[in-house]
């Protein structure tokens, strides 16, 4: 089956400095990669789409200049947590969709924690 | 838009008891209907998904949903759980057109305990 990697797994960062995320498909090319963000014990938010080659579509009440990605080729997206805070801690989680294909492809998720 | 509506937070059941997790659905458009689980400090899995044709679908663990066009419904069932099941389940939905709008929209998720 697909799969899909993320790293790191987990960061610890200070506030302030910036982090960055990398969602990878292993065995596929994703035209297509989606980030998402969950709070503990809460369901997972869509942050943005990421398409190879364009810029990134956000979805609304998320700062594009806080988290830039950069979805520089047909494996790799890139998530990054500019002048991070503590507010900023959370779970990090993309999925990457194989075109044709109406199926996600989840990574296992990066754990960010600013202190 | 849709929107997801997993009516439980919280499922506690004992092992071996069968088990439901409701989710309802809303959308103006066809969608295509997943169910997903995950693990502690673990990404989402696939358990299974609705496209189309039959509207019981099953997993290879032993899950099982039905799609329900009128009362807008993708329940999931187990007859009979195990403590290894205790999860998180999420029922997602997205529009079953291509591109980006495969992009998905989840419930709140439930938390199912397996007791022994």
């Amino acid at each position: 089956g697909a799969v899909v990697s993320q790293h790191p797994s987990w960061v610890i960062c200070k506030s302030g400095t910036s982090v960055k995320i990398e969602c990878r498909s292993l065995d596929f090319q994703a035209t297509t990669m989606f980030w998402y963000r969950q709070f503990p014990k809460q369901s997972l938010m869509l942050m943005a789409t990421s398409n190879e080659g364009s810029k990134a579509t956000y979805e609304q009440g998320v700062e594009k200049d806080k988290f830039l990605i950069n979805h520089a080729s047909l494996t790799l997206s890139t998530l990054t947590v500019t002048s991070a805070h503590p507010e900023d801690s959370s779970f990090y989680i993309c999925s990457a969709f194989p075109t044709p294909s109406y199926e996600q492809y989840f990574g296992p998720g990066t754990r960010l924690t600013v202190t | 838009a849709q929107s997801v509506t997993q009516l439980d937070s919280q499922v506690p059941v004992f092992e071996e008891a069968p088990v439901e997790l409701r989710c309802n659905y809303s959308s103006s458009v066809s969608v295509y209907l997943f169910w997903y689980v995950q693990y502690p400090n673990q990404g989402l899995q696939l358990l299974l998904k609705y496209l189309s044709g039959s509207t019981l679908v099953e997993s290879i663990n032993g899950f099982e949903a039905e799609f329900n066009k009128s009362q807008t419904s993708f329940h999931l069932r187990k007859p009979s759980v195990h403590i290894s099941d205790t999860a998180e389940y999420f029922c997602a939905v997205s529009k079953n057109s291509g591109g980006s709008n495969y992009k998905l929209t989840f419930g709140k998720g439930t938390l199912l305990t397996v007791n022994p």
